[in-house]
């Protein structure tokens, strides 16, 4: 483990259910993102929270919505999700947003809309 | 013009040959570049870091960044199997949107025994 613990790994879900992904990092880190990382495309970021408030909303659709209620805990709360919505969902955590560097990712939550 | 480009791959090499991974960006304000190795089922992690134009080496890597081209590397020497992975480069600009790296597709590297 990289320190960065995500739970489920694994996740099938029907587009009227409703479901949460969550991080936990233990490292002290003062920023946590979301990104979003579907086949054959870049990384995707999707939001930013910065001693635990959110600094960063990358246009996502609010069929996403984020809460980090500490540094140390994320969550992506999910609902009414569309079949393109599956991807690995990863999280990050850093020092400071804005050096741009020292991201460390868990191991992400494969997600499938069906 | 893609903000990063970086060839998908995949890349097949034997072991034991130096492999070359490149990315091209078009956005002059980036100032650190990174590269991320990612395993299958595995989230990335950070292999390599730059800071703004230069060479730096870690053991059998090699990064290299020319910012006049515009232009990144990652050179592995003396490929293993256990370097099959999928590489990402990675960029920004300091003091820009937080949290806002600019990733390649990452490209797909097979090192066969």
């Amino acid at each position: 483990e990289t320190g960065v613990t995500q739970t489920p790994r694994h996740l099938v879900m029907g587009m009227t259910n409703k479901k949460s992904l969550k991080c936990e990092q233990h490292l002290g880190h003062n920023a946590m993102y979301w990104y979003k990382q579907s086949a054959k495309k870049p990384l995707e970021l999707m939001f930013v929270y910065n001693f635990k408030e959110q600094t960063e909303n990358n246009s996502v659709p609010s069929r996403f919505s984020p809460e980090c209620p500490n540094s140390s805990h994320l969550f992506l709360h999910l609902h009414t999700l569309q079949p393109e919505d599956s991807a690995l969902y990863l999280c990050a955590s850093s020092h400071n947003p804005r050096q741009g560097y020292g991201y460390t990712f868990g191991s992400g939550t494969r997600l499938t809309v069906v | 013009q893609k903000e990063v480009e970086q060839d998908p791959g995949p890349l097949s090499v034997p072991e034991g040959a130096i492999v070359s991974l490149n990315c091209t960006y078009s956005n002059s304000a980036f100032q650190y570049f990174m590269w991320y190795r990612q395993y299958s089922r595995k989230g990335p992690e950070l292999l390599m870091y730059t800071y703004s134009s230069g060479n730096k080496e870690d053991g059998r890597f090699t990064a290299q960044v020319d910012k006049s081209s515009k232009y990144i590397s990652l050179f592995i020497r003396d490929s293993q199997p256990s370097d099959s992975a999928t590489y990402l480069c990675a960029m920004s600009a300091y003091g820009g949107s937080q949290g806002n790296l600019i990733f390649g597709k990452g490209t797909k590297l097979s090192v066969k025994p």
